[in-house]
């Protein structure tokens, strides 16, 4: 296991309704990356947050916002769900923002939307 | 944008055989980072491997290596020696030294045979 946690592990919404997932990272890690993994397809990136800010964003419509806690917890909140959104969302934390830092993904949330 | 291709969706080896699975990638810089990401059923990712791209030499780690061609942008994988541990969805990614998001292929299921 990696230390990366999330809850929960699993979550029905219908179409519309909004939706928190959380992330608690590893010890010593400043950095959290959010990832959209649909069906048999690879994760896509969401965004980052290093330090409590937003450091980038991938092509997702603002009702995908987040946040990082003083803890270096995160947040992913999703506003007017669609039924595209069904898929496994992974957090993964890293030590910082060098290309040797690993990112060490949780065991994500499996988000249905009906 | 970059790209990651893994053109093999499904590949079985038998037991204590050797398997190699794919990747190619797209990109126009000259420095970045490789990886290859490991997904069991149900369980986390986990990274295999990693390779800088100024390093010639290919990384190795165990029964697990890759054969980097720079100038190809072909990035292979090879499992030694396979185990049943080994059955799992494997991820290509690439990471530009400029960004901190990692982008996935689609991945390889392999799938190991008693």
């Amino acid at each position: 296991e990696t230390g990366v946690t999330q809850s929960p592990t699993h979550l029905i919404k219908t179409r519309g309704q909004q939706v928190t997932l959380r992330c608690s990272s590893q010890s010593g890690h400043n950095t959290v990356s959010w990832y959209q993994q649909a069906l048999g397809q690879g994760p896509q990136f969401i965004f980052q947050y290093y330090r409590e800010e937003e450091n980038g964003r991938g092509n997702f419509p603002p009702r995908f916002s987040g946040l990082q806690f003083p803890n270096y917890s995160s947040e992913l909140n999703v506003n007017a769900l669609e039924l595209d959104d069904s898929a496994l969302y992974l957090c993964a934390s890293s030590r910082g923002l060098a290309g040797t830092d690993t990112q060490y993904f949780g065991p994500g949330t499996r988000l249905t939307v009906l | 944008a970059q790209t990651v291709t893994q053109s093999q969706p499904e590949m079985s080896v038998q037991e204590a055989e050797t398997v190699t699975l794919s990747c190619t990638y797209d990109t126009s810089e000259s420095d970045y980072y490789l990886f290859w990401y490991k997904q069991p059923p149900s369980r986390q990712m986990i990274l295999v491997i990693r390779q800088e791209a100024y390093k010639q030499q290919n990384a190795t780690e165990n029964r697990f290596s890759v054969n980097f061609q720079k100038a190809a942008k072909s990035f292979s994988l090879k499992i030694s020696d396979s185990q049943l541990g080994d059955a799992a969805m494997y991820f290509c990614a690439y990471r530009s030294t400029n960004d901190y998001k990692l982008s996935f292929g689609a991945g390889t299921t392999v799938t190991v045979r008693a």
